[in-house]
């Protein structure tokens, strides 16, 4: 089993607060990856990081930010949440970006703002 | 750009019956393909994966052949079980600018009732 650990499981929060999603692992992978899935289960890169100091901006536009200052952390911040940011939110980790390495998941976030 | 394409779902089986989902794929280059399970409340788990044309994945019974002529990656299993009810992800990675990155499909939920 991949150790890859997401909290809170389950969030609700009203519009306008600040909330940090939290993503951690102990595989010591270097590539870490957030994406958003929708309520129809499609899945959208948001974010990734190909190690410390690293974050790129994925296939779909998020007003979320992340940041990677140990290897082992990767969380993801929405400096003022919406309604339209309700989903869930996975996070992944892969051991190099080879054709052959797998992504491995956490069991994801799931955010509700009223 | 890269795109897959899997069948509509939901799908809803008898125990024992057998399962095919397709799943058909655009690319640049020559991709690495991979299917995922997500079973209720958690993340996803790879499933079985496939790195060459003509390879077979195998996994739990499941099957998949990457077909590079008719650029296809479509899972088999031969007699489902109810505890194979979850949603499932056929996905491609390929190299150039989406270095390391995913790219899944709509997913595809299947039922498999006693």
């Amino acid at each position: 089993e991949a150790d890859i650990y997401q909290t809170p499981r389950y969030l609700v929060i009203g519009t306008g607060k600040k909330i940090t999603l939290e993503c951690s692992q102990t595989m010591g992978h270097d590539k870490m990856y957030w994406y958003q899935q929708d309520p129809g289960m499609e899945l959208h890169l948001i974010h990734y990081s190909y190690g410390v100091n690293s974050t790129e901006k994925g296939d779909l536009s998020s007003e979320s930010t992340v940041s990677r200052i140990r290897t082992e952390h990767f969380p993801l911040t929405l400096e003022s949440a919406r309604p339209s940011h309700t989903s869930q939110y996975l996070c992944a980790s892969s051991e190099e970006t080879g054709l052959n390495s797998p992504l491995h998941f956490g069991n994801g976030t799931r955010l509700t703002v009223t | 750009g890269n795109s897959v394409t899997q069948m509509e779902g939901p799908v809803t089986l008898s125990e024992e019956a057998f399962l095919t989902i397709n799943c058909t794929y655009t690319a640049t280059g020559y991709p690495s393909l991979f299917w995922y399970v997500q079973y209720p409340g958690e993340g996803l788990q790879l499933l079985l994966k496939a790195t060459k044309a003509d390879d077979k994945g195998s996994n739990k019974g499941f099957e998949a052949t990457y077909r590079k002529e008719t650029t296809s990656f479509h899972l088999e299993k031969g007699s489902v079980q109810v505890s194979d009810s979850a949603v499932y992800f056929c996905a491609l990675k390929t190299g150039g600018t989406s270095y390391g990155k995913l790219t899944f499909g709509q997913g595809t939920i299947l039922t498999v009732h006693p």
